[in-house]
């Protein structure tokens, strides 16, 4: 059984530069959901895919902060110009569609941990 | 605003103790509503999730929640912990509309001392 996959786990960057981070879902889940954890709270979203189309963006993805989902399998997240206070944990996860009245459960992957000196 | 709220923030137990963590929410429409939790080092996984139907949903590891509408609460119990709850839970609440994304609470991080 295949989770869902992350890469890289960890991330060290210098402020200025940017980071790409890669998600690999569960087979065969058509959509595709990033959250950014920091110390002491819960996940908080940030963008979701349904195949390749990116559907939903929260207002805490900048400019600096861009997603895509070219083929519908896989996703990319990238920061651009990262900041101090873009260290996190970056988490994805994956569904599939469960119905028209309800939430889809959602699996999710390990995270990878930016930090920005 | 949609929010969840969970009130206890840490919480030590003695094994065999009863576990009961607090959570409510503040959504408008039809909700569904989850427990996630996450052991040390590792990822978050589904404890149990509401959809509809009976309010009370047995979970994995003999852990269940209740929803109770009236409250705008899904508690999370458990009548005997053992050393290996240890680990942060996590209270979510999602809707009926297309978008999927979940709102989740804070947390709360359970030590139970052997």
């Amino acid at each position: 059984d295949t989770g869902v996959s992350q890469d890289p786990r960890h991330k060290i960057t210098k402020r200025g530069q940017n980071v790409t981070f890669r998600c690999d879902p569960i087979s065969e889940h058509n959509r595709l959901y990033w959250y950014r954890q920091t110390l002491g709270q819960g996940p908080e979203f940030l963008t979701y895919f349904q195949n390749e189309a990116q559907l939903e963006k929260s207002r805490l993805l900048s400019d600096r902060f861009s997603a895509e989902r070219p083929k519908g399998s896989f996703s990319t997240l990238e920061i651009q110009r990262t900041e101090q206070g873009d260290s996190a944990m970056y988490l994805c996860a994956s569904s599939v569609r469960e119905g028209l009245l309800s939430t889809d459960t959602q699996y999710f992957g390990p995270g990878t941990r930016l930090t920005v000196l | 605003a949609q929010s969840v709220s969970q009130h206890n923030h840490h919480v030590i137990l003695s094994e065999a103790a009863s576990l009961e963590l607090g959570c409510n929410y503040s959504y408008g429409g039809t909700v569904n509503l989850f427990w996630y939790v996450q052991y040390p080092g590792q990822h978050l996984q589904l404890l149990l999730k509401y959809f509809s139907g009976d309010p009370l949903v047995k979970g994995i590891k003999g852990f269940e929640a209740e929803f109770i509408k009236s409250k705008f609460s899904f508690n999370l119990r458990k009548p005997s912990v053992q050393w290996s709850d240890t680990a942060e839970y996590f209270c979510a609440v999602g809707g009926s509309s297309n978008t999927g994304k979940l709102i989740f609470g804070q947390g709360t991080t359970l030590q139970v001392k052997p």
